[in-house]
């Protein structure tokens, strides 16, 4: 079946650090891809996504390119904030059985300290 | 403002009791979905719903229960027979049946089992 699999954390960086979290994937068909964020005691909400090869969703300074040939999704901030210290969950969304179930990797906290 | 709501924030029971989450979501979303979340183990699907009075099981349904006899309404019961139910219950609900698109994620109930 589908999984998804994150560089396991905490990934602890300083303010205005470059900050990479490897997500790779595998899926049977074309999934689409996505990063969500969680920050403490509350619900995952969508950071970005991506729906085909090579595309590339971005959002509040976050990228991430979609790589068919290397099944990857990996997440990117050029200069990370106190404010981006959270979990955050790679998942894929792949037609199964006539249903879309959602995929989600086991998350990735952050910590940045100032 | 349109969004998930889940009630109560936090939820304490005496272990053997039956106790049921409420989810309710404004989005006119056709499908809904429950997760559980335990540190370190990401998300895992306990139900999911396409469309009002359908569900099916997810990975780890076992002693729990949900119905869906509205379209804004996912309630989940966590009986007696789940044997660990302490946990971070996340309700989610995404917009049509057949493609793949963000899902949206209710703020959580703690449940706390004494």
């Amino acid at each position: 079946g589908d999984s998804v699999t994150q560089m396991e954390g905490p990934v602890t960086l300083s303010e205005e650090a470059f900050l990479t979290i490897n997500c790779t994937y595998t899926a049977t068909g074309y999934p689409s891809l996505f990063w969500y964020v969680q920050y403490p005691g509350e619900g995952l909400q969508l950071l970005l996504k991506a729906t085909k090869a090579d595309d590339k969703g971005s959002n509040k300074g976050f990228e991430a390119t979609y790589r068919k040939e290397t099944t990857s999704f990996h997440l990117e901030k050029g200069s990370v904030q106190v404010s981006d210290s959270a979990v955050y969950f790679c998942a894929l969304s792949e037609k199964t059985g006539g249903s879309y179930i959602p995929t989600f990797g086991r998350g990735t906290s952050l910590i940045v300290h100032p | 403002d349109g969004g998930i709501t889940q009630s109560p924030k936090y939820l304490f029971r005496k272990e053997g009791q039956n106790v049921t989450l409420s989810c309710e979501q404004n989005l006119n979303h056709d499908a809904m979905y429950w997760y559980r979340q335990d540190p370190g183990q990401g998300l895992r699907l306990i139900y999911y719903s396409q469309i009002v009075n359908d569900f099916q099981k997810g990975d780890i349904a076992e002693g729990y229960s949900v119905s869906r006899e509205k379209k804004e309404s996912f309630p989940l019961t966590v009986t007696s027979a789940q044997k660990n139910p302490t946990a971070f219950y996340l309700c989610a609900s995404r917009p049509g049946q057949g493609i793949p698109d963000t899902q949206y994620f209710g703020p959580g109930t703690r449940l706390t089992v004494l």
